[in-house]
This record gives structure tokens, sequence and C-alpha cells, in this order.
């Protein structure tokens, strides 16, 4: 069984410039969830989507956001980058409340 | 989500147990304990979970105490590439995760 696939793995933006990341869930997984890890803050929460519908949000401003497919996949998106939103994006699936959520291997962004 | 606490770091002897302690006092009737590892800005790992009795599988045992406010992680034969931040996570009803600082083990030759 696949693992959860983030892409891209690494990337480089400019200030003021958006991204998009990508999460591919375990086949069957239905819950989303995107985390920002850097060095100063540790392993924080963004949002959680199920079934398409955000359910959780952490307390991030509105310039990220994100979406579910129907087919589970997720995205998120940073709008109007700044130098402190560099850090590592981990995405986990799980197969609803009470299962285990499991991590992809993330995407490291680095705004310059 | 109740809090957790763990020591900022343990050593421990390849080939010997490494038992790692996390205090969830706060911690509520329908709340899971979860165990993770990263290493090395890797994706974090799940390890194990439980309720309220003792859990095994391959990697790893989970205590549970009695009344649920603590808890430890034992990994039976610790190796190198153990080493590792290990963290403890109370949840509850919801698939978010609240992380802590965890427990930065290093296991030595």
């Amino acid at each position: 069984k696949a693992g959860v696939t983030q892409t891209p793995r690494y990337l480089i933006k400019t200030r003021g410039q958006q991204v998009t990341l990508s999460c591919s869930p375990i086949s069957g997984h239905r819950s989303v969830s995107w985390y920002q890890q850097t060095p100063g803050q540790g392993l924080q929460f963004l949002f959680e989507y199920f079934s398409e519908t955000q359910r959780n949000k952490g307390n991030f401003p509105g310039r990220f956001s994100g979406r579910q497919f129907s087919n589970s996949r997720s995205e998120m998106n940073v709008s109007t980058l700044e130098l402190g939103d560099s850090a590592l994006y981990l995405c986990a699936s799980s197969g609803g409340q009470g299962f285990a959520a499991f991590f992809g291997q993330g995407t490291r962004l680095t705004v310059v | 989500d109740a809090k957790t606490t763990q020591p900022t770091s343990m050593d421990c002897a390849e080939g010997r147990a490494a038992n790692l302690p996390c205090n969830h006092s706060t911690i509520s009737g329908n709340e899971y304990v979860y165990w993770y590892r990263q290493i090395h800005s890797q994706g974090p790992q799940y390890i194990i979970h439980g309720l309220k009795n003792n859990e095994t599988n391959e990697m790893a045992s989970l205590i549970i105490t009695e009344d649920r406010k603590s808890s430890t992680l034992i990994l039976p034969h610790a190796t190198l590439r153990d080493t590792a931040v290990y963290y403890c996570i109370v949840r509850g009803n919801t698939d978010k995760l609240i992380f802590g600082t965890g427990t930065r083990l290093q296991v030595f030759p």
C-alpha cells in the first residue's frame, strides 16, 4: 500500500509569490491534515479536511488555505509569501477519528 | 486536547531498553495516547497508540498507568536507528494532533 505522497519535495519561492502544495493520502483515507514545522515553533497544526470539508483549523493567517477533492487528494496554498513561511510542510492522512494518522515526507519550502 | 509533558532529552545504550515517559494528567476519558517519532526532519512516523490497556506491536510497547495520567513508551532493544525525537500526543475525537517539543532520544554505541 502506497504511503502519503507530497509534491514537490523541495521548493524555492520569492517573497510575495504564492505556492500550492499537494498531498495524496493513503488509498481509502478520507481525512487529510496539514502541519507546518519550523525550528522556532515546532510542529503546528494548520487545518484538517474530511470529505472535502474543513473540520478543524489552526491559528494561522488567512494567507494559508487548503482544499480537498472528491478523491481525497488535498492541496494547500500560501499566498503573499513571507520569509517566515519557510518551513517543512507536512501532510497526514487517516482513516478517520480513532485511527492513526500517517505522515508524508513533507515539502520543504524556502522563501527568499 | 490534553497537554503532555516529556523530558527534553534522554540517552540509551544500544541494545538496551529505552523507556520514554510522558505525563498527561489532564487526559479525558475518550482521549487516546499516541506516540510518533521524527528522524532528522523526515515526516513523523507513527509508532503506537492506546486508550487504557497496555499495547505492543513490532516497534514498541506502550504502558499506560491505571489512572491514565501517564504512560511509558518502551523500545525493547534500542538501535542507533532509533535516535530521533519522540512525541507523545493525547488525541481526542478529532484528527488534529497537537505536538509538544518531544523527547530527543540519543542511542549510543
